[in-house]
Formats: C-alpha cells, sequence, structure tokens
C-alpha cells in the first residue's frame, strides 16, 4: 500500500508569510495527488488535483508542485481564513484504495 | 450544483450496526466515471477512506474495514448506503459521503456536511 506522510504536523505562522507543506509518497505516484483545506466543523475543500492544477474559485496565493515522490502545498501569503488543516490524497489504481496523508494544522502565530 | 447530505442515527451502541444514508441531489448517481464514496474522520484525527460504490454496484473497501464495512446503492432514490457492523467505541467519528470523479487526477469534488456518529452505551 501507497502511504502519504505530511510534514510537518502543525504549524504556526503569521498572516502574510509565505508557508509550504510537504506530502511524501511511499511509491512513485507520478502527479495523482489532490490537496485539501478543512476549517473545524466543515468538510473538506478540494483546492488542487493532479499536484498542480487549481481548482476554481481557489485564490491564486496557493501552488501544488512535484512529482514521483515529493509534493509541495505553497500559500504565499497567508491570509486569516487560510488557517485551517491540509490533507493530501491519492487513489492506488488497483486495487482501488484511497489514501490521506495525517493532515498539517496550520495554526496562526 | 452537486449536494450530498447524510442521515442516520448519531448514536450507536457498541456491537450494534451503524447506518447511514447518503441522498444525492443536483446530479445523477448514474453517471459514469463517479463514484459514490464514504470517508470518516474520528475526533481530531486525519481522514480514513471507508469504501466506494459505483452505480453498477461495484464496491471496494479499505482492507481495514473490509470485513465489517457494506455499501449498497439505490439509483430510483438517488441514494447509496454504509453499514458497519460490530462498532466499538473505535468508530466513533464524523463520516462524510462524497463524489470520486477522475478528471486529471482521481480526487473528491463534492462532499456531505458531515453527520457525527458517537458510539457508546
Amino acid at each position: 500500500d501507497i502511504q502519504l506522510t505530511q510534514s510537518p504536523s502543525f504549524l504556526s505562522a503569521s498572516v502574510g508569510d509565505r508557508v509550504t507543506i510537504t506530502c511524501r509518497a511511499s511509491q512513485d505516484i507520478n502527479s495523482h495527488l489532490a490537496w485539501y483545506q478543512q476549517k473545524p466543523g466543515k468538510a473538506p475543500k478540494l483546492l488542487i488535483s493532479a499536484a498542480s492544477t487549481l481548482q476554481s474559485g481557489v485564490p491564486s496565493r496557493f501552488s501544488g508542485g512535484g512529482s514521483g515522490t515529493e509534493f509541495t502545498l505553497t500559500i504565499s501569503s497567508l491570509q486569516p481564513e487560510d488557517f485551517a488543516a491540509y490533507y493530501c490524497q491519492h487513489l492506488n489504481s488497483y486495487p482501488p484504495m484511497y489514501t490521506f496523508g495525517q493532515g498539517t494544522k496550520l495554526e496562526i502565530k | 450544483q452537486v449536494h450530498l447530505q447524510e442521515s442516520g442515527p448519531g448514536l450507536v451502541k457498541p456491537s450494534q450496526t451503524l447506518a447511514l444514508t447518503c441522498t444525492v441531489s443536483g446530479g445523477s448517481i448514474s453517471s459514469v466515471d463517479q463514484y459514490w464514496n464514504w470517508i470518516r474522520q474520528p475526533p481530531g484525527k486525519a481522514l480514513e477512506w471507508i469504501g466506494y460504490i459505483y452505480y453498477s454496484g461495484s464496491t471496494y473497501y479499505n482492507p481495514s474495514l473490509q470485513s465489517r464495512a457494506t455499501i449498497s446503492v439505490d439509483t430510483s432514490k438517488s441514494q447509496f448506503s454504509l453499514k458497519l457492523t460490530s462498532v466499538t467505541a473505535a468508530d466513533t467519528a464524523v463520516y462524510y459521503c462524497a463524489r470520486g470523479v477522475e478528471m486529471d487526477t482521481e480526487y473528491f469534488d463534492y462532499w456531505g456536511q458531515g453527520t457525527l456518529v458517537t458510539v457508546s452505551s
């Protein structure tokens, strides 16, 4: 099974900061990775698909990169509404098995 | 705009069966290349995929839950359901239903609001 490991698990930052979250896959997954944002008490929201494709309506300060086994989610200038948890996700083709990273909680410093 | 809504008991006794239903509106549950998923999140923990069903009835499950989970679909009602048997306190979680799609990659684009299920006597 493919495992996804996110780092860091917790991140404290200030409004205006640039932050990067990393997701490492235990095997090469090409660009088959998505990123989600989850605010307390809410369902996750899709931010990025195929490692770097920004979804419609997602602010351009969010960007994704990487391929193979190492991926990044970068927020170029943190806004108050960005403080949330972030998860990476992959689907193993066969047998079908969706995997999530353990999450990164982004908190206000 | 696709909308998903979970429903079911919020409290289940240990050893009993958890049963939830997800009602889909604003789109067809029978569309190709769409997969109807259950995902859960224990309090303060990460997301865990439970399984999915295709409109044809094909199912796949997380191996860790495969022996206890059953997902079914009723296309006439635009609903799909989850049953999880022999529950314990470890099954206490917010349960989400979500639509999975295959576009540039595979992801969940629409989610229900989630429903908290507590396992307790």
